[in-house]
This record gives C-alpha cells, structure tokens and sequence, in this order.
C-alpha cells in the first residue's frame, strides 16, 4: 500500500526566503506526482504535475523534483511571499490497476509573515 | 480551461435526510471522477472512483449503499449521502480527470454538515 509522507508538517519564514518542502513516498512504481496548494476552507489548485519520467517540473517561482527510485520529491518555493501562505499537499498517482488513483500527503501548512 | 465546479458549495441537513453534491467539468469531458473527503486538519481520503457509463468504483471501508454515485454523462457525477448522520459532515471533494494527461483538477469542494 502506497503511503505518502510530508516534511516538515508546518513551516513559519520571513519574506523573501527561499524554502523546501519535501515529501516521500513507499512505492516508487508510479505514473506522475502531483503537487497541490489548498486555502482555508477551500479546494486544491494543481500547481505541478510531474511524469514518472521527468525530473523536475518549473512554474514561475515554483520547482519541482522527483526521484522515483529513492521516492522523494520535493518543491522549491524562490522568494516567498506572504500570499503564498497555505496548505501544500502532494499526492501520487499510482499506476497499474490503480491507475489514476491520487495517494495524498498530510501536507505542509507554509505560513509566510511579513 | 479544465474548470471543475461543485454544487452546493455548503450545506446543512438534518440527520436522517439526504443530501445530493454534483461535481461537473465544465470545459473538458472527464470520464473518470473521484470523490473524495477530508476532515478538519486531515489530508484527503479516496472515496470512489466514478466512470461514466459504468458503476463506481469504492475504497475499503467506504459503504456504496450510503454514499451513491452516479456518473451519467462526461461532465457530471453526483454523489448521494443517504440517510446522513453527524459522523458524516466533512468536506467533500471531487476531481475530474483529464484524459489527456492524466492531470487531475479539483472542484471547490461541499462542506456538509449534518445536525
């Protein structure tokens, strides 16, 4: 069974800082990864979506890693701000009879202060 | 484009009564939809997997009796909590798949709460 783990749970920084979120997963035999930010009270927007294939994935001040064979990604937040305060959750999508089946993280609630 | 929207955004009900959600793509054709829920500070959990023509699929522990999907067309599926009880208020979420890609978009979510 597929298990999702995301570090840290929650993380607090300054403007401007440049961050990390991680997340690992158990089995490295999946089709993409996908990386997903949710507001209080609120549906997931995709932010980025990588192919078992890839590497890394960009969008804006957003980049994201994947190495499957040790079951790791992570995503990179460049210069953050206070608007990009909320909850970052991954999530995997299995292949194979699974397929299409999303496996999410706990999620890491980013609090960004001016 | 790959909007997916929720109906209704909220509701309250009383127990024993039951509420229907529907999760509609509203620009791209979904054959698959997934519902799933998520409690307070918890991440999401699959429900079902719902396919258009055919009848959904659940998770382990998930009753088919109790919530009842219904994927009728390629931008609609619903889903019917019957007979709710206060142990099912949560936030329900769909998400419609695009083919394509195999991306994933999300609706806004159903927050249900159940007196």
């Amino acid at each position: 069974k597929q298990e999702v783990t995301q570090i840290p749970a929650a993380l607090s920084v300054p403007e401007g800082e440049n961050l990390v979120l991680n997340c690992s997963f158990t089995d490295s035999a999946i089709y993409n990864l996908q990386w997903f930010r949710q507001d209080p009270g609120k549906g997931l927007t995709s932010l980025l979506l990588i192919q078992s294939s890839q590497r890394e994935q960009t969008s804006g001040r957003l980049n994201a890693s994947l190495d499957k064979s040790s079951g790791r990604s992570t995503l990179y937040i460049a210069a953050s701000q206070p608007g990009d305060s909320a909850t970052y959750l991954c999530a995997v999508n299995a292949g194979g009879t699974s397929y299409g089946k999303l496996t999410f993280g706990q999620g890491t609630i980013l609090t960004v202060h001016p | 484009g790959a909007v997916v929207s929720q109906h209704p955004s909220w509701v309250i009900c009383k127990s024993g009564t039951s509420v229907k959600i529907e999760c509609r793509s509203l620009d791209f054709q979904a054959t698959t939809m997934f519902w799933y829920r998520q409690f307070p500070k918890q991440s999401l959990m699959l429900m079902a997997t719902s396919n258009e023509g055919s009848k959904a699929t659940y998770e382990q522990g998930v009753e088919k009796d109790k919530f009842l999907i219904n994927h009728a067309s390629l931008t609609l599926s619903t889903l019917t909590v019957t007979s709710a009880h206060p142990e099912d208020s949560s936030f329900y979420i769909c998400s419609a798949r695009r083919v394509q890609v195999n991306e994933q978009f999300f609706g806004p979510g159903t927050r249900l709460t159940v007196l």
